[in-house]
Formats: structure tokens, C-alpha cells, sequence
């Protein structure tokens, strides 16, 4: 069974240019996060989905971050414009929501780099 | 506020010695605990996670943790390390089954040495 993929896998942009990423989660998983993992750090929600719904946001930087779930499966996760503080690994995590299962799948991630 | 820390932000160990690495959460009446692994340019992968019942639990790659509540640790043990082991570790926590937040810890930088 393929595990949650990500796109594309490294990304360099100029500052004040838009930016896109790409989550496909494990198939039939409702729950999808994203995470924003800066250096030497560990990884920050930004924004948790459960089917098509965001039900928490409240991490998100909405003046220039946002996210969509079309259908409830794949989500794309944009920003614009881009500042250089923006330079961050993207983490996208999905998991199956039932009663006591609380384990969250990662991809890889999007190594974001902003110059 | 709900947090997590990573008491070592690196600990070099030699090859088949034991180790630990220690977390520390903010206590609250019920919690979920987590060890993930991530190796260089990886994502994160589960080690092994504490939802309730027995305190120690064992994981994958011959990890284990054990959950003290009173000292609000679940710190991760294992008894011999390979060289492959080397890899940041991350502990995480969520409050509650139905919000499925995880809260991470910075992470700690296991260094095996041969």
C-alpha cells in the first residue's frame, strides 16, 4: 500500500513569488494534517482536515498561507506571497479517525527553500 | 500550554550501548504519547505510542518507552544501539483521542559511534 505522498520534494523560490504543495494521504484515511517542521525544530500543525472540512486552523498564517481538501482526499497548500522566513520543511500526515486510533502517517515532505 | 520537551538536544552514544532519551510533557488528565524516528531528508515514522494500559510499551527497531505518569516522562530506551540507529527522534503528545494534534518536542539527535 503506497504511504502519503508529497509534491514535489524540494522547491527554491525568490521571496514575494507563490508556492504550492501537493498532499495525496493513504487511501481511505479521513484525517489529513500539515505540518511545517523548521530547522533543528520539530514539526508545527498548521492546518488538520477531517474529510473536506478544516477544523483546525488556528496555526495558519491566513494573510498569506492557505489550504484546500477538494473531495476530501488530495490537498494543496499554498503560499503567496513567500517570505524568506517561510524556508521550512512542509509535512503532510494523514490518519485514519476511529475510536482510539490516533496514529498519523507522514510523508516525506517539501524541502522549501526561499532566497 | 500544552508542551513537550526533549531533555537532550543530542546524545552521542558507541555502538552497542544502551540509551535513552528523555521526554517530558505538561501533565493533564488524559494523554496520548509518541516516538517517531526521521532519518536524514525521511519523513516521520512511528517507534511506538502509549494510548493506555500497560506503561511499558515496545516498538519497533527494539525501542521501548515506558510512561511514568507521575513524573510526566515517557522516556525512550533501547538496551543496544546499531549504527543505523543513528537518526533524530521526536516525542509528540495529543490531549485528547479525538483532536489528533500532536504536539512535538524538538527532537533529539541520537549519534551512534562505532
Amino acid at each position: 500500500e503506497a504511504g502519503v505522498v508529497q509534491s514535489p520534494r524540494y522547491k527554491i523560490i525568490e521571496k514575494k513569488q507563490p508556492v504550492a504543495f501537493w498532499c495525496n494521504p493513504i487511501s481511505g484515511h479521513n484525517t489529513l494534517y500539515w505540518y511545517r517542521q523548521n530547522l533543528g525544530q520539530g514539526p508545527e500543525l498548521l492546518i488538520r482536515y477531517e474529510n473536506e472540512e478544516a477544523v483546525d486552523d488556528s496555526q495558519l498564517p491566513k494573510d498569506r498561507f492557505s489550504a484546500e481538501r477538494l473531495k476530501g482526499v488530495d490537498s494543496t497548500l499554498k503560499i503567496q506571497p513567500a517570505e524568506l522566513g517561510d524556508s521550512a520543511v512542509y509535512l503532510c500526515a494523514s490518519s485514519l479517525r476511529d475510536a482510539g486510533n490516533t496514529e498519523a502517517f507522514f510523508g516525506q515532505g517539501t524541502r522549501l527553500t526561499v532566497v | 500550554a500544552q508542551s513537550v520537551t526533549q531533555l537532550d538536544s543530542q546524545v552521542p552514544v558507541f555502538e552497542e550501548a544502551p540509551v535513552e532519551l528523555r521526554c517530558n510533557y505538561s501533565s493533564s488528565v488524559s494523554v496520548y504519547l509518541f516516538w517517531y524516528v526521521q532519518y536524514p531528508n525521511q519523513g516521520l515514522q512511528l517507534l511506538l505510542k502509549y494510548l493506555s494500559g500497560s506503561t511499558l510499551v515496545k516498538g519497533i527497531n527494539g525501542f521501548e518507552a515506558e510512561f511514568n505518569k507521575s513524573q510526566t516522562s515517557f522516556h525512550l530506551r533501547k538496551p543496544s544501539v546499531h549504527i543505523s540507529d543513528t537518526a533524530e527522534y521526536f516525542c509528540a503528545v495529543t490531549y485528547s483521542s479525538n483532536t489528533g494534534k500532536l504536539i512535538f518536542g524538538q527532537g533529539t539527535t541520537l549519534q551512534v559511534k562505532p
